[in-house]
Protein backbone atom coordinates (compact mmCIF):
# COMPACT_ATOMS: atom_id res chain seq x y z
CA UNK A 1 0.00 0.00 0.00
CA UNK A 2 1.60 3.40 -0.66
CA UNK A 3 2.82 5.39 1.86
CA UNK A 4 3.85 9.09 2.83
CA UNK A 5 7.59 8.69 4.01
CA UNK A 6 8.74 11.42 6.24
CA UNK A 7 12.44 11.95 7.25
CA UNK A 8 14.18 12.24 9.12
CA UNK A 9 12.28 10.16 11.75
CA UNK A 10 13.86 12.31 14.95
CA UNK A 11 15.91 15.13 15.03
CA UNK A 12 17.52 17.39 17.65
CA UNK A 13 18.29 20.88 17.07
CA UNK A 14 19.83 23.87 19.28
CA UNK A 15 17.23 27.30 19.69
CA UNK A 16 18.11 29.38 17.00
CA UNK A 17 19.05 27.14 14.61
CA UNK A 18 17.11 26.34 10.92
CA UNK A 19 15.84 22.87 10.19
CA UNK A 20 13.86 21.38 7.55
CA UNK A 21 11.49 18.59 7.28
CA UNK A 22 11.23 16.26 4.30
CA UNK A 23 7.90 14.21 3.09
CA UNK A 24 7.33 12.41 0.22
CA UNK A 25 3.44 12.26 -0.58
CA UNK A 26 2.14 9.39 -1.94
CA UNK A 27 2.50 9.84 -5.98
CA UNK A 28 -1.18 10.69 -7.37
CA UNK A 29 -2.05 12.58 -4.71
CA UNK A 30 -2.66 16.38 -5.23
CA UNK A 31 -3.19 17.71 -1.71
CA UNK A 32 -0.43 18.44 0.84
CA UNK A 33 -0.42 19.31 4.70
CA UNK A 34 1.74 19.46 7.47
CA UNK A 35 0.34 19.27 10.89
CA UNK A 36 1.93 19.19 14.18
CA UNK A 37 1.25 17.44 17.52
CA UNK A 38 2.86 19.05 20.47
CA UNK A 39 3.51 16.24 23.44
CA UNK A 40 0.27 15.37 24.95
CA UNK A 41 -1.54 17.88 23.11
CA UNK A 42 -4.66 17.67 19.74
CA UNK A 43 -2.78 17.38 16.03
CA UNK A 44 -2.84 20.89 15.06
CA UNK A 45 -3.32 22.40 11.28
CA UNK A 46 -0.32 23.97 10.05
CA UNK A 47 -0.60 24.64 6.33
CA UNK A 48 -1.89 23.18 2.64
CA UNK A 49 -0.76 23.33 -0.83
CA UNK A 50 -2.40 22.67 -3.61
CA UNK A 51 -1.18 23.38 -7.59
CA UNK A 52 2.41 24.58 -6.24
CA UNK A 53 1.31 26.88 -3.53
CA UNK A 54 -0.17 27.71 0.08
CA UNK A 55 -4.11 26.95 0.31
CA UNK A 56 -4.62 27.35 3.41
CA UNK A 57 -2.57 28.48 7.19
CA UNK A 58 -3.31 28.38 10.34
CA UNK A 59 -2.15 31.12 13.00
CA UNK A 60 0.41 28.73 14.43
CA UNK A 61 2.15 29.16 10.68
CA UNK A 62 3.84 32.48 11.28
CA UNK A 63 6.84 33.96 9.10
CA UNK A 64 9.40 31.46 10.81
CA UNK A 65 7.57 28.85 8.54
CA UNK A 66 7.93 27.96 4.98
CA UNK A 67 6.98 25.17 2.64
CA UNK A 68 8.09 24.03 -0.51
CA UNK A 69 7.64 21.49 -3.15
CA UNK A 70 11.11 21.98 -5.06
CA UNK A 71 11.17 18.88 -7.26
CA UNK A 72 7.49 17.67 -7.71
CA UNK A 73 8.11 14.65 -5.42
CA UNK A 74 9.47 16.33 -1.79
CA UNK A 75 7.41 18.87 -0.19
CA UNK A 76 9.45 20.51 2.70
CA UNK A 77 8.61 22.03 5.71
CA UNK A 78 11.72 24.60 6.48
CA UNK A 79 11.19 26.40 10.47
CA UNK A 80 13.93 29.11 10.54
CA UNK A 81 15.38 30.20 14.01
CA UNK A 82 13.85 26.85 16.03
CA UNK A 83 12.10 27.78 19.23
CA UNK A 84 11.86 25.85 22.60
CA UNK A 85 8.06 25.75 21.93
CA UNK A 86 8.88 24.38 18.42
CA UNK A 87 9.46 21.06 19.95
CA UNK A 88 6.73 18.35 18.61
CA UNK A 89 5.85 15.32 16.38
CA UNK A 90 5.43 16.73 12.79
CA UNK A 91 3.23 14.96 10.37
CA UNK A 92 2.87 15.08 6.73
CA UNK A 93 -0.03 14.01 4.71
CA UNK A 94 -1.45 13.90 1.67
CA UNK A 95 -4.75 13.32 -0.40
CA UNK A 96 -5.96 12.92 -3.70
CA UNK A 97 -8.89 14.99 -3.66
CA UNK A 98 -11.34 17.04 -1.46
CA UNK A 99 -13.42 14.35 -0.61
CA UNK A 100 -10.76 11.42 0.24
CA UNK A 101 -9.03 11.00 3.29
CA UNK A 102 -5.50 11.85 4.07
CA UNK A 103 -2.73 9.47 4.44
CA UNK A 104 -0.41 10.41 7.26
CA UNK A 105 3.63 9.83 7.15
CA UNK A 106 4.76 8.71 10.42
CA UNK A 107 5.99 12.06 11.56
CA UNK A 108 9.50 13.48 12.64
CA UNK A 109 9.90 14.00 16.08
CA UNK A 110 11.56 17.74 16.42
CA UNK A 111 13.13 18.49 19.75
CA UNK A 112 14.67 21.69 20.19
CA UNK A 113 17.43 22.48 23.10
CA UNK B 1 -14.61 29.24 15.75
CA UNK B 2 -14.65 25.92 14.19
CA UNK B 3 -14.72 23.05 17.43
CA UNK B 4 -14.60 19.52 17.72
CA UNK B 5 -14.94 18.11 21.12
CA UNK B 6 -14.81 14.58 22.16
CA UNK B 7 -15.72 12.20 24.85
CA UNK B 8 -14.90 10.36 26.62
CA UNK B 9 -10.79 11.63 26.79
CA UNK B 10 -10.14 8.16 28.43
CA UNK B 11 -12.19 5.03 28.96
CA UNK B 12 -10.48 1.79 30.25
CA UNK B 13 -12.71 -1.15 29.37
CA UNK B 14 -12.08 -5.44 29.05
CA UNK B 15 -11.48 -7.51 26.16
CA UNK B 16 -15.06 -8.02 24.70
CA UNK B 17 -16.77 -5.15 25.62
CA UNK B 18 -18.51 -2.51 22.93
CA UNK B 19 -17.57 1.08 23.37
CA UNK B 20 -18.61 4.25 22.12
CA UNK B 21 -17.11 6.89 21.50
CA UNK B 22 -18.86 10.40 20.78
CA UNK B 23 -17.55 14.03 18.74
CA UNK B 24 -19.71 17.17 18.67
CA UNK B 25 -18.66 19.85 15.94
CA UNK B 26 -19.70 23.05 15.00
CA UNK B 27 -18.57 24.18 11.86
CA UNK B 28 -19.12 26.82 9.25
CA UNK B 29 -19.73 24.81 5.88
CA UNK B 30 -19.01 21.04 6.72
CA UNK B 31 -18.21 18.93 4.99
CA UNK B 32 -16.97 15.48 6.17
CA UNK B 33 -16.01 14.13 9.60
CA UNK B 34 -13.51 11.65 9.66
CA UNK B 35 -12.39 9.27 12.23
CA UNK B 36 -8.71 8.25 12.57
CA UNK B 37 -6.87 5.62 15.34
CA UNK B 38 -3.51 7.14 16.66
CA UNK B 39 -1.28 4.50 18.32
CA UNK B 40 2.29 4.94 18.55
CA UNK B 41 2.73 7.94 15.51
CA UNK B 42 1.03 8.81 12.91
CA UNK B 43 -2.87 9.04 12.65
CA UNK B 44 -4.45 6.31 10.39
CA UNK B 45 -7.86 6.47 8.31
CA UNK B 46 -10.77 4.78 9.61
CA UNK B 47 -14.02 6.41 8.34
CA UNK B 48 -14.79 9.70 6.38
CA UNK B 49 -18.60 10.70 6.75
CA UNK B 50 -20.58 12.79 5.10
CA UNK B 51 -24.12 12.12 4.93
CA UNK B 52 -26.63 11.91 7.64
CA UNK B 53 -27.94 8.09 9.07
CA UNK B 54 -25.37 6.44 6.72
CA UNK B 55 -23.62 4.02 9.22
CA UNK B 56 -20.30 2.93 7.75
CA UNK B 57 -18.76 -0.01 8.86
CA UNK B 58 -15.28 -2.07 8.84
CA UNK B 59 -14.68 -5.01 10.80
CA UNK B 60 -15.78 -4.30 14.41
CA UNK B 61 -16.02 -0.85 13.78
CA UNK B 62 -18.73 1.58 13.25
CA UNK B 63 -19.73 5.11 12.39
CA UNK B 64 -22.46 7.10 11.84
CA UNK B 65 -23.06 10.70 11.45
CA UNK B 66 -26.17 13.06 12.37
CA UNK B 67 -25.56 16.36 10.61
CA UNK B 68 -29.04 18.09 12.65
CA UNK B 69 -27.57 17.29 16.01
CA UNK B 70 -23.65 18.01 15.00
CA UNK B 71 -22.31 15.16 16.22
CA UNK B 72 -20.74 11.35 15.19
CA UNK B 73 -20.30 8.28 17.17
CA UNK B 74 -17.57 5.24 16.82
CA UNK B 75 -18.40 1.84 17.79
CA UNK B 76 -16.43 -0.91 18.49
CA UNK B 77 -17.72 -4.53 18.88
CA UNK B 78 -15.86 -7.51 21.05
CA UNK B 79 -12.77 -4.96 21.58
CA UNK B 80 -9.56 -6.23 21.69
CA UNK B 81 -6.30 -5.07 23.35
CA UNK B 82 -5.21 -3.70 20.06
CA UNK B 83 -7.71 -1.71 19.63
CA UNK B 84 -6.02 0.21 22.15
CA UNK B 85 -4.83 3.59 20.92
CA UNK B 86 -6.37 7.29 20.75
CA UNK B 87 -9.40 7.84 18.46
CA UNK B 88 -8.94 11.32 16.58
CA UNK B 89 -12.50 12.98 15.51
CA UNK B 90 -11.69 15.54 12.70
CA UNK B 91 -14.05 17.97 10.70
CA UNK B 92 -13.67 19.39 7.60
CA UNK B 93 -15.25 22.73 6.18
CA UNK B 94 -15.76 23.45 2.85
CA UNK B 95 -13.19 25.92 2.50
CA UNK B 96 -10.66 24.86 5.63
CA UNK B 97 -8.53 22.02 6.23
CA UNK B 98 -9.13 19.57 8.75
CA UNK B 99 -9.39 20.17 12.56
CA UNK B 100 -9.18 17.50 14.92
CA UNK B 101 -11.02 17.07 17.96
CA UNK B 102 -8.26 16.19 21.23
CA UNK B 103 -9.14 12.73 20.78
CA UNK B 104 -10.40 9.49 23.40
CA UNK B 105 -7.62 7.27 24.77
CA UNK B 106 -9.03 4.10 24.39
CA UNK B 107 -7.00 1.48 26.55
CA UNK B 108 -8.54 -2.36 26.38
CA UNK B 109 -7.41 -4.88 29.12
CA UNK B 110 -7.20 -8.37 28.62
Amino acid sequence: EPEVTQTPSHQVTQMGQEVILRCVPISNHLYFYWYRQILGQKVEFLVSFYNNEISEKSEIFDDQFSVERPDGSNFTLKIRSTKLEDSAMYFCASCRGLNYGYTFGSGTRLTVV
Amino acid sequence: EDKVVQSPLSLVVHEGDTVTLNCSYEVTNFRSLLWYKQEKKAPTFLFMLTSSGIEKKSGRLSSILDKKELFSILNITATQTGDSAVYLCAVRPFNNDMRFGAGTRLTVKP
